[in-house]
């Protein structure tokens, strides 16, 4: 089956600065890249997503990116803000998407002001 | 538009009891798919419903299982409970079926196991 690993686990930036989120993924076969924040007591919130005929996409200040021969993901986020602190989760659904959604492990994004 | 709801938010329940958890999606979606989080093995894929009828199962045993009504929602129960159950149970709804549709998650159900 689909393997995620996502890196950092904790990453802690000044607020105004960027920070950068980065997945790999195992099966060549995946083609959606869902990237969801966290916050604590909340359920997951879809913030971007990519799919694998294209190579990046932005949104205001959140951007993605994909390299499918290196099978890896990104997410960037500009000019960050207090309220970017929280989990984030990437994801990608491989195949026909038959196995749900796999997860990568989160990375806790923290903006010091 | 109402987004996904779920009920209850907190349960707490012994060893070997059951529990069942409802999920609505929203308004028009007619997939649910079931997630467990927790601290150890994150976020994973329990089964997807589509149309009244389970299309996907993650790797999980049968004491997990569900049903979906012919108003898209959803409930999820797990039978003779375990310490290790103890999660928060996510539901996600989408417009069509399988993962690669956008999947938008309900606040949760924290399941604690004693």
């Amino acid at each position: 089956g689909e393997n995620v690993e996502q890196h950092p686990s904790t990453l802690s930036v000044q607020e105004g600065d960027s920070a950068v989120i980065k997945c790999t993924y195992s099966d060549s076969a995946s083609n959606y890249f869902p990237w969801y924040k966290q916050e604590l007591g909340k359920g997951p919130q879809l913030i971007i997503d990519i799919r694998s005929n294209v190579g990046e996409k932005k949104d205001q200040r959140i951007a993605v990116t994909l390299n499918k021969t290196a099978k890896h993901f990104s997410l960037h986020i500009t000019e960050t803000q207090p309220e970017d602190s929280a989990v984030y989760f990437c994801a990608a659904a491989s195949g026909g998407g038959a196995d749900g959604l796999t997860f990568g492990k989160g990375t806790h994004l923290i903006i010091q002001p | 538009k109402a987004g996904v709801t779920q009920t209850p938010r907190y349960l707490i329940k012994t060893r070997g009891q059951q529990v069942t958890l409802s999920c609505s999606p929203i308004s028009g979606h007619r997939s649910v798919s079931w997630y467990q989080q927790t601290p150890g093995q994150g976020l994973q894929f329990l089964f997807e419903y589509f149309s009244e009828t389970q299309r996907n199962k993650g790797n999980f045993p049968g004491r997990f299982s569900g049903r979906q009504f012919s108003n898209s929602r959803s409930e999820m129960n797990v039978s003779t409970l375990e310490l290790g159950d103890s999660a928060l149970y996510l539901c996600a709804s989408s417009w069509g079926q399988g993962a690669r549709n956008e999947q938008f998650f309900g606040p949760g159900t924290r399941l604690t196991v004693l």
